[in-house]
C-alpha cells in the first residue's frame, strides 16, 4: 500500500508563474514531511521540510504547507526557473521508525 | 568528501544471473539505506542499517535479494536470480543520526534484467 502518494506524475508551467505540487499521505503517525528533488542521472538532493506541528514552512522560492486535518501537503515554487525543471519527491517519516517513506514523484518541466 | 558512491552506474544482465550493486557511504555516516526507484511506486525502501548491523529488511521484495554491509565503508545488494521485473533505478543513501534531512543519495544504479 502506498502511504504517501503524488497522483500527478507531471506538470508543466511557465518560467516565472507559480508551480504547486501535491502530496497526499495516508498514516497519521508521520510527524515530519519533506520534498526532494531529482535531477537525471543523480540521486535525489534534499529541498525543504515541515515539522507536522507547523502548517508552513520557507526558504526562499520554496514554501511547504500542512494540511494535517486534510493530510495534504504541498510545495509551492515561486516564481518557477527553468532550472526548476526536476523530478520531485514528497517524502514522510514514520516517527517511532525514523523511516523514510516516500512518493512517486512528479515531474515538473518549467518552459522558457 | 566525494558523498555516496555507488557501482556500476549502469548494469544489463540476463534473467537468472546474479547481480551485485555496491555501495560507499559517507565516512563517519552511521546509516545507510537501499532504495529502488520505479515509475509505479515511486522510492521504495528496501532495508537500512545502523552501525553496519540491518535494521528494518521489511522492504526486500523477496528471498532472492540480500544485502549485507561487512564494515562501514562498503555495503552490497545482491540480487539472485534476477528476472525483468528487477529493473530499476537503485540508490544508495547515508545518513548521519538518521537525520531525514541529512540522507546524501549516490547516483544510482540503473539495472536493467533482460
Amino acid at each position: 500500500d502506498q502511504q504517501v502518494k503524488q497522483n500527478s506524475p507531471s506538470l508543466s508551467v511557465q518560467e516565472g508563474r507559480i508551480s504547486i505540487l501535491n502530496c497526499d499521505y495516508t498514516n497519521s503517525m508521520f510527524d515530519y514531511f519533506l520534498w526532494y528533488k531529482k535531477y537525471p542521472a543523480e540521486g535525489p538532493t534534499f529541498l525543504i521540510s515541515i515539522s507536522s506541528i507547523k502548517d508552513k514552512n520557507e526558504d526562499g522560492r520554496f514554501t511547504v504547507f500542512l494540511n494535517k486535518s486534510a493530510k495534504h501537503l504541498s510545495l509551492h515554487i515561486v516564481p518557477s526557473q527553468p532550472g526548476d525543471s526536476a523530478v520531485y519527491f514528497c517524502a514522510a517519516v514514520l516517527g517511532n521508525t525514523g523511516k523514510l517513506i516516500f512518493g512517486q514523484g512528479t515531474t515538473l518541466q518549467v518552459k522558457p | 568528501d566525494a558523498g555516496v558512491i555507488q557501482s556500476p552506474r549502469h548494469e544489463v544482465t540476463e534473467m537468472g544471473q546474479e547481480v551485485t550493486l555496491r555501495c560507499k557511504p559517507i565516512s563517519g555516516h552511521d546509516y545507510l539505506f537501499w532504495y529502488r526507484q520505479t515509475m509505479m511506486r515511486g522510492l521504495e525502501l528496501l532495508i537500512y542499517f545502523n552501525n553496519n548491523v540491518p535494521i528494518d529488511d521489511s522492504g526486500m521484495p523477496e528471498d532472492r535479494f540480500s544485502a549485507k554491509m561487512p564494515n562501514a565503508s562498503f555495503s552490497t545488494l545482491k540480487i539472485q536470480p534476477s528476472e525483468p521485473r528487477d529493473s530499476a533505478v537503485y540508490f544508495c543513501a547515508s545518513s548521519f543520526r538518521q537525520a531525514p534531512d541529512g540522507y546524501t543519495f549516490g547516483s544510482g544504479t540503473r539495472l536493467t534484467v533482460v
